[in-house]
């Protein structure tokens, strides 16, 4: 079955830096990759998705990127604010299949 | 806030009892599912249902069964079999793929936080 690998697992960046977190996917018929954000005590709420025919995705200060060839993709926060502090999951959707695979998820500090 | 509704928010449990965890959406979504949230371990699935009188099993299943009797509700039994059941346990709901491809955004509720005492 998939398997999701996400790095690292904790982030800290100054405020207005950029910050990066990492996913790779085992099966190659994953389709679906969306990104999940996690405030302290709320429920995850996506934020972006990327399908396995387009590259990259943005959206104002976050962006996806995929590279297929190599299975992994990636979220891309610029000019980080503190209300992007929070736990970030990313995951995937293999191909004809209902169940979505989450990574372990990031949790991202911003410091003022 | 709505859409997708889990109760209660805390639940204490002795061990050995069975407990039954609620959710409800009215999203008027055909697929539901139930993760376990651990630290560091991200949401492991537990069970998903792609329709009404219809589960499957997830990844970590062993000690929870579940019953999808109407498309509004997939309640969550934890039960005296799961040796480690302190989570916090998020239910989600989303689209079929059969009827919105590939997709389908997962709606949470806000989750219930299990806890053996």
């Amino acid at each position: 079955g998939e398997n999701v690998e996400q790095h690292p697992s904790t982030l800290s960046v100054q405020e207005g830096d950029s910050a990066v977190i990492k996913c790779t996917y085992s099966d190659s018929a994953s389709n679906y990759f969306p990104w999940y954000k996690q405030e302290l005590g709320k429920r995850p709420q996506l934020i972006i998705d990327i399908r396995s025919n387009v590259g990259e995705k943005k959206d104002q200060r976050i962006a996806v990127t995929l590279n297929k060839t190599a299975k992994h993709f990636s979220l891309h926060i610029t000019e980080t604010q503190p209300e992007d502090s929070a736990v970030y999951f990313c995951a995937a959707r293999v191909q004809g299949a209902q169940k979505l695979v989450f990574g372990q998820g990031t949790r991202l500090t911003i410091n003022p | 806030d709505g859409g997708i509704t889990q109760s209660p928010k805390y639940l204490f449990r002795k061990e050995g009892q069975n407990v039954t965890l609620s959710c409800e959406q009215n999203l008027n979504h055909d697929a539901m599912y139930w993760y376990r949230q651990d630290p560091g371990q991200g949401l492991r699935l537990i069970y998903y249902s792609q329709i009404v009188n219809d589960f499957q099993k997830g990844d970590i299943a062993e000690g929870y069964s579940v019953s999808r009797e109407k498309k509004e509700s997939f309640p969550l039994t934890v039960t005296s079999a799961q040796k480690n059941p302190t989570a916090f346990y998020l239910c989600a709901s989303s689209i079929s793929i059969s009827k919105g491809g590939s997709i389908t955004e997962a709606f949470f509720g806000q989750g219930t936080r299990l806890t053996v005492v």
